[in-house]
């Protein structure tokens, strides 16, 4: 059974820094492009961050371009999301998606973890 | 960025109605590179469509996808108490920026 778990949400001040983890298991994760989409309060889906096997391609959303950083560690079967320079807009839940193709649709999702950025 | 607009942004509707979603592209879509998610209440989204026409794994006969270049449809034939919830599309495979639409949220009449 595919399974994606995020971790390392939280409260954090404005500029601040938070890394969020994403633990996968059931499938091999080194096969897979991963990526990061976020759902702020009230609002619709936003893809965030990709990067694709061997992590050859990153692709970022000009919101979090220069902020957010995306990375995997394939031994560890996890996906990483640094995050610095944390604004208000940044608050969300951020959800951690297996990915299909290079700009990918996402087949499994995990639960997701929130951020709140506030002073 | 290629935008899409999804309509109604609210659907009222009995269980046993059909309800018809829609999901516009402000250009077109190379290969029909369209999914459709469904999101309910504190929930990670789910996969319904990919292809725009193709059911993801498990995904019950009654949703359905069709559509081509800029206009998409998401079809439910007959709505069970669990499908309300908040239905999304998103438009892949071509450069960045991954978009999704707004959303639409299907709700109990």
């Amino acid at each position: 059974e595919v399974q994606l778990v995020e971790s390392g949400g939280g409260l954090v001040k404005p500029g601040g820094s938070l890394r969020l983890s994403c633990a996968a298991s059931g499938f091999t994760f080194s096969t897979y492009n991963m990526n990061w989409v976020r759902r702020a309060p009230g609002m619709g889906l936003e893809w965030v961050s990709s990067i694709s096997t061997t992590s050859r391609y990153i692709y970022n959303a000009d919101s979090v371009k220069g902020r957010f950083t995306i990375s995997r560690d394939d031994a560890q079967k996890s996906l990483y999301l640094q995050m610095n320079s944390l604004r208000a807009e940044d608050t969300a839940v951020y959800y951690c998606a297996r990915g299909v193709g290079l700009l990918p649709y996402f087949d499994y999702w995990g639960q997701g973890t929130l951020v709140t950025v506030s002073s | 960025e290629i935008v899409l607009t999804q309509s109604p942004g609210t659907l009222s509707l009995s269980p046993g109605e059909r309800a018809t979603l829609s999901c516009r592209a402000s250009q077109s879509l190379s290969s029909t590179y369209l999914a459709w998610y469904q999101q309910k209440p504190g929930q990670a989204p789910r996969l319904l469509i990919y292809g725009a026409s193709s059911r993801a794994t498990d995904i019950p006969d009654r949703f359905s996808g069709s559509g081509s270049g800029t206009d998409f449809t998401l079809s439910i034939s007959r709505l069970e108490p669990e499908d309300f919830a908040v239905y999304y599309c998103q438009q892949y495979g071509s450069s960045p920026p991954l978009t999704f639409g707004g959303g639409t949220k299907v709700e109990i009449k």
